[in-house]
């Protein structure tokens, strides 16, 4: 049971490159989602997902897709890579929903020059 | 939107000394969460609360949510260097929203 996977570890970028961060888990939950964590900022929500084929948008969307075609997988896409997106991002999933307690990956350093 | 305030951002205590930090929220939490993230790491979840002036216990840490629901708090008792990390409390409504998180060092 390897609980909720991130890839990659580090990432560097140029302004204006696209990449997706994965992430999945294989606990069957039903809730996904991303954060992203700034110094004195805590977690802010990006996007989340409430099961397959269902997403939506967090505090701080801009910038980034997500989409959900399994149950398992819930990869970020960064569109347009910019500094301000330079962050460590953090893929988490629940069982259910928001009053159930979230499992957190390891987290993707990312640094966009 | 929904926010989450937590103090202090930063503190620093002597090993064995008592540490708290507060939690509160512009509108009534269906429940509140607390996680621990350690330096370099991610953040783990430590306890829910979901009655109204419900206290839980583990160990050395003590959770109570307020009786409106809209505050929280979480205290250590006697500090050890284990417990240096951030704390964060998280409330929910049909999404979480964390706190800002507070940054516990402890001096040995």
């Amino acid at each position: 049971n390897a609980g909720v996977t991130q890839t990659p570890e580090f990432q560097v970028l140029k302004t204006g490159q696209s990449m997706t961060l994965q992430c999945a888990q294989d606990m069957n939950h039903e809730y996904m989602s991303w954060y992203r964590q700034d110094p004195g900022m805590g977690l802010r929500l990006i996007h989340y997902s409430v099961g397959a084929g269902i997403t939506d948008q967090g505090e701080v969307p801009n910038g980034y897709n997500v989409s959900r075609s399994t149950t398992e997988d819930f990869p970020l896409r960064l569109l347009s890579a910019a500094p301000s997106q330079t962050s460590v991002y953090f893929c988490a999933s629940s069982r259910t929903g928001s009053r159930e307690k979230l499992f957190f990956g390891s987290g993707t350093q990312l640094s966009v020059l | 939107g929904q926010q989450v305030m937590q103090i202090p951002q930063y503190q620093h205590v002597q090993e064995g000394e008592d540490f708290t930090t507060y939690c509160n929220s512009s509108t009534t939490l269906s429940t509140i969460q607390w996680y621990k993230q350690r330096p370099g790491g991610h953040p783990v979840f430590l306890i829910q609360l979901v009655k109204s002036g419900e206290v839980k216990k583990q160990k050395r840490l003590t959770f109570q949510f307020g009786e409106a629901k809209k505050n929280s708090s979480l205290h250590i008792t006697a500090t050890q260097t284990t417990d240096v990390g951030t704390y964060f409390c998280a409330g929910s409504g049909n999404q979480f929203y964390f706190g800002t998180g507070t940054s516990l060092t402890v001096i040995p």
